[in-house]
């Protein structure tokens, strides 16, 4: 498919678990985000790549959060020692050019449940 | 800081209703806007933008236009079909940074 796809689509972890989150944007697409979508919320901002450049982590809420795109295509988001206060929907989003103003396309998300 | 605010849910209406769902925002200097929606079990997906003032963007018999002097962007459809039952997001983005910045969704319920 030519969207933005994101495995595992459900993860369950029990607390202090570490846990990694994958993220295929579309091929060629420079910008690479990821949110975080509580349950009954809007998105919110985590991390911003431009190619595999980490323009932006002002979002990331703690260092238990970390995020790479090595290769400049496929992104990691990794949580460590997990809260149930990650338990969210984690949305990633890429677009063809530099910077934000351009369309992001969404991919399905991945439903993190901390125990 | 930037922010949108927008009606809560859930909204329910009949088929062929006529939809508004408010937004306002609160941005420095001049954001583009957007209405995304959700569907059930899909991924957001953009519905329309518009990316200066009194810009009207439109996608699906949805429309919303950039008012700068009310700091607003309405979504409105004139007859909904039950097939328009999902999740609307407004949001906006700066020109000074990369992030989408989202309200927290109104949920739309149509009935047969």
């Amino acid at each position: 498919g030519a969207g933005v796809s994101q495995s595992p689509r459900y993860k369950v972890a029990k607390r202090g678990q570490d846990v990694a989150l994958r993220c295929d944007p579309i091929s060629g697409h420079v910008s690479l985000f990821w949110y975080q979508q509580a349950l009954g919320q809007g998105p919110e901002f985590l991390t911003y790549f431009q190619n595999e450049a980490q323009l932006d982590k002002s979002g990331l809420p703690s260092d238990r959060f970390f995020a790479e795109r090595p290769e400049g295509s496929v992104s990691t988001l990794k949580i460590q020692r997990t809260q149930q206060e990650d338990s969210a929907v984690y949305l990633c989003a890429s677009s063809s050019l530099a910077g934000g103003e351009d369309t992001q396309y969404f991919g399905p998300g991945t439903r993190l449940t901390v125990l | 800081g930037d922010s949108v605010t927008q009606m809560e849910g859930p909204v329910t209406l009949s088929e062929e209703a006529f939809l508004t769902i408010n937004c306002t925002y609160t941005a420095t200097g001049y954001p583009s806007l957007f209405w995304y929606v959700q569907y059930p079990g899909e991924g957001l997906q953009l519905l329309l933008k518009a990316t200066k003032a009194d810009d009207k963007g439109s996608n699906k018999g949805f429309e919303a236009t950039y008012r700068k002097e009310t700091t607003s962007f309405h979504l409105e459809k004139g007859s909904v079909q039950v097939s328009d039952s999902a999740v609307y997001f407004c949001a906006l983005i700066t020109n000074r940074d990369d992030k989408i910045i989202f309200g927290k969704g109104t949920r739309l319920h149509i009935l047969p």
